[in-house]
Parts: C-alpha cells; sequence; structure tokens
C-alpha cells in the first residue's frame, strides 16, 4: 500500500491565526478527502478534492495530484477548529489515511 | 440529510467475551468499510465490502473476528473472544463505487 505524510503532527495556534496543513503520498491516489476528528471520535468530511483547489467558509485545500500532495488551509482559526485532522487517498479499492495533525487552537 | 448509522456507542466488555457492532450505510451506499482506529493513530482498514462481497480483509484478524453484509445493506462486525488489545475505535463508513466516503460516529469498545 502507499504512504501518507501528514504535517506538522501537532500544531498550536493562537486564535485568529492562519495555518497549512500538509499531506504527501508515496505514490499516486484517484482521490482524496480531508477530514476533522472531533472530540467524540466522528470523522466530519471537510473536502472531497482528486485536484485542484476547493474553498468552504474559512477552510480552503488545494491537491497537486501529480505531485502527489495535499494542501488544507485553516485562516482565522477558531477554538472550534481544535481537533486531529485526516487526509485519506484512495488506490484501487483502498483508502489509505495518515497519522494526522493535532490542532489545538488556544485563546 | 443521510448519514451513516453505528451501534451501539460505546461498548465495555471482558476479555473472552463475544462483542458485536452494527453499521447501516447511507442509502444506496454499495462500498462499505469497517476501520478500526487506536487512539493516536490513524484509521486501519479491517475489511470493506462491495454489496455483499468482501473485496479486501488483509487486516482483519480472522482467527477472532468476523463480518458479514448479507444482503447488501447493513453490516455487522464480530469480535470473539475479545483482547485487551482489541480496545479501540470501531469505524464505519460507506459510499457509492469509488466515490467520496462518510464516516459514522463509532463505537469505542473497552475491553477490560
Amino acid at each position: 500500500g502507499i504512504q501518507v505524510e501528514q504535517s506538522p503532527p501537532d500544531l498550536i495556534l493562537q486564535e485568529g491565526a492562519n495555518s497549512t496543513l500538509r499531506c504527501n503520498f508515496s505514490d499516486s491516489v484517484n482521490n482524496l478527502q480531508w477530514f476533522h476528528q472531533n472530540p467524540w471520535g466522528q470523522l466530519i468530511n471537510l473536502f472531497y478534492i482528486p485536484s485542484g483547489t476547493k474553498q468552504n467558509g474559512r477552510l480552503s485545500a488545494t491537491t497537486v495530484a501529480t505531485e502527489r500532495y495535499s494542501l488544507l488551509y485553516i485562516s482565522s482559526s477558531q477554538t472550534t477548529d481544535s481537533g486531529v485532522y485526516f487526509c485519506a487517498g484512495r488506490t484501487g479499492n483502498q483508502f489509505y489515511f495518515g497519522t494526522g495533525t493535532s490542532l489545538t487552537v488556544i485563546p | 440529510e443521510a448519514e451513516v448509522a453505528q451501534s451501539p456507542r460505546y461498548k465495555i466488555t471482558e476479555k473472552s467475551q463475544a462483542v458485536a457492532f452494527w453499521c447501516d450505510p447511507i442509502s444506496g451506499h454499495a462500498t462499505l468499510y469497517w476501520y478500526r482506529q487506536i487512539l493516536g493513530q490513524g484509521p486501519e482498514l479491517l475489511v470493506q465490502f462491495q454489496d455483499e462481497s468482501v473485496v479486501d480483509d488483509s487486516q482483519l484478524p480472522k482467527d477472532r473476528f468476523s463480518a458479514e453484509r448479507l444482503k447488501g445493506v447493513d453490516s455487522t462486525l464480530k469480535i470473539q473472544p475479545a483482547e485487551l488489545g482489541d480496545s479501540a475505535m470501531y469505524l464505519c463508513a460507506s459510499s457509492y463505487t469509488g466515490g467520496e466516503a462518510f464516516f459514522g460516529q463509532g463505537t469505542r469498545l473497552t475491553v477490560v
């Protein structure tokens, strides 16, 4: 299977700051998703983004499929953005998850 | 809005006992996944169904774990006997074939 590397592993931000999370894949994927895991453990869909750029409010994502990476941008962070962010890429039938970025936003 | 339903939300069981989890995918989703997530790690695939057929169970510990999706709709994951190392979050997801995956709320299992 493919390896999925997420960086940074941990991130602490002051409320209002911006951040960029990165996801690198060891091989090509044919689709890619970003998730936010809430404190109760549920994975919440943020973006389904095989390529290109999408925006949803304060969050946006860019996937450069030819270079096998994706970026998640969080602007004007809020305390409710805290949690773990995962990317996952599909190749063939399988989804491969990264180990996540743990984000803490302090007031 | 359609959701993936899982039950129970929490389960505490003694080691060597049997435990079962249930998942009802979003209507029309042919692909169903069971993942296990250990604290501090990313989810790992246990088994993947396409309709009622298993397409990948390479990471499923088959000596104690079993999964079925008899009518190609809802699914059950069973562990017998449970071991202390099985304590984890068990996540179910579904998707249209090759499409965006959606996750349920998960079942948090504690084996004592």
